[in-house]
């Protein structure tokens, strides 16, 4: 079964901090990882992508990390702010598959 | 470019009865993906129609259906409704499948 495991179930950082979002897959073929934001009452929006030709891509305070032979990819949100408080969702994908999502993770971020 | 729009965005439905949610894609999105989302589940994927043939199934059962009509919108179908099915039904499109997926609000159905 094509499935994407991410941890934490949720998170809690101190404004200023560093959030790290983990995911896990098992379908080699995967080669296509983007990140989803979701705010309460809203649709997952994109976030930021990565393709397993690079081991890294930033994007403002958005980083993620991706370990081919672990087989693992992570987001890093650096500085995180009260408005980085969401749901966040790992996934991944190939060729004219669908997309397979992880289950999330709630970040709360304090000031 | 017009984002996903979807139809309703809220209903409230009574056990055994059916529903019909739509989906407009983005324009020349030809994939239209469907997604049950409920608290501690994640999102779940129902299935993907892709130039009105659908391509991809989840796992939920027969009483979940959808179809994709020739300018790449899409309806999806829910029949003899349970307690179990209120959750936010979201849908998504992109230019191919597994690219970069475009979702709209949801609607966030209600079973009483």
């Amino acid at each position: 079964q094509q499935q994407v495991k991410q941890s934490p179930q949720s998170l809690i950082v101190q404004k200023g901090g560093i959030s790290i979002i983990n995911c896990a897959y098992e379908n080699t073929a995967f080669d296509y990882f983007p990140w989803y934001q979701q705010f309460p009452g809203k649709g997952p929006a994109l976030l930021i992508a990565i393709r397993p030709d690079v081991s890294e891509k930033k994007e403002g305070r958005f980083t993620i990390s991706f370990n081919k032979s672990a087989k693992q990819f992570s987001l890093h949100i650096m500085d995180s702010q009260p408005g980085d408080s969401a749901t966040y969702f790992c996934a991944a994908g190939s060729g004219y598959s669908t997309l397979t999502f992880g289950k999330g993770t709630m970040l709360l971020v304090s000031p | 470019k017009a984002g996903v729009t979807q139809t309703p965005r809220y209903l409230i439905k009574t056990r055994g009865q059916q529903v019909t949610l739509s989906c407009s894609p983005i324009s020349g999105h030809r994939s239209v993906s469907w997604y049950q989302q409920t608290p501690g589940q994640g999102l779940q994927f129902l299935f993907e129609y892709f130039s009105e043939t659908q391509r991809n199934k989840g796992n939920f059962p027969g009483r979940f259906s959808g179809r994709q009509f020739s300018n790449s919108r899409s309806e999806m179908n829910v029949s003899t409704l349970e307690l179990g099915d209120s959750a936010l039904y979201l849908c998504a499109s992109s230019l191919f499948g597994a690219d970069t997926q475009y979702f709209g609000p949801g609607t966030r159905l209600t079973v009483l």
